[in-house]
């Protein structure tokens, strides 16, 4: 059995700051994880994926995440926020096939920008 | 085309009424995922194609709910005497094969009044 957490329903931050959503997942398997980004009426972007290669994960838009095995976590941050960065951010997670047991999702998190 | 097509973009049902989504994944995509997104919450999954083989229907909530792929290609959602728990938005992910990213299509937000 595979889940996700993402800790904050919302988040804001100044533009120009530092962006961390934060995520924790359960899978009695080694994970694939993701991040995804939804904007308003859109479907979902692939921001990036772990697939047990590097831990730390660059993706899409200057956004990154690093897999912790022992937190049990992966975190997405970008160092400075752009107006164009607020969206709709969902962690994922997988079995090892990556795909054919589909992705389970957290319950977003929405990123808010203050000017 | 040059990615997941779903229609329509919208759509509203009066209760009891049936309704069907159309899902176009990308060519030559074996496999297939339909996801039901309800307001403020996480995609969840419904079912899975692996060409028109549906290999794990699991995640459909009830007997209602129906999905077929008879070609390998084109997909569609049917939902049988819709009920007002059905409004959500519908999501179609096409993967080349297993273990590949998933490429999602804008949806179908269905609303049942």
């Amino acid at each position: 059995a595979q889940s996700v957490t993402q800790l904050g329903s919302h988040v804001s931050v100044s533009e120009g700051a530092l962006v961390l959503l934060r995520c924790n997942y359960s899978s009695s398997v080694p994970p694939y994880l993701f991040w995804y980004v939804q904007y308003p009426n859109q479907g979902l972007q692939l921001l990036l994926k772990y697939t047990s290669a590097a831990t730390l994960v660059k993706g899409i838009n200057g956004f990154e995440a690093e897999f912790k095995k022992s937190e049990t976590s992966f975190h997405l941050t970008k160092p400075s926020a752009h107006m164009s960065d607020a969206a709709e951010y969902f962690c994922a997670v997988s079995g090892a096939g990556g795909g054919a047991d589909g992705l389970t999702f957290g319950k977003g998190t929405h990123l808010i920008i203050q000017p | 085309g040059a990615g997941v097509s779903q229609s329509p973009r919208y759509k509203v049902a009066k209760r009891g009424q049936d309704v069907a989504l159309r899902c176009d994944p990308i060519s030559g995509h074996v496999s297939l995922f339909w996801y039901q997104q309800a307001l403020g919450q996480g995609p969840e999954f419904l079912t899975y194609f692996q060409n028109e083989a549906q290999l794990d229907k699991s995640g459909l909530p009830s007997d209602r709910f129906f999905a077929e792929r008879p070609e390998g290609s084109v997909s569609t959602l049917k939902i049988q005497r819709t009920q007002q728990e059905d409004s959500a938005v519908y999501l179609c992910a096409s993967l080349l094969v297993a273990n590949t990213e998933a490429f999602f299509g804008q949806g179908t937000r269905l609303t049942v009044v």
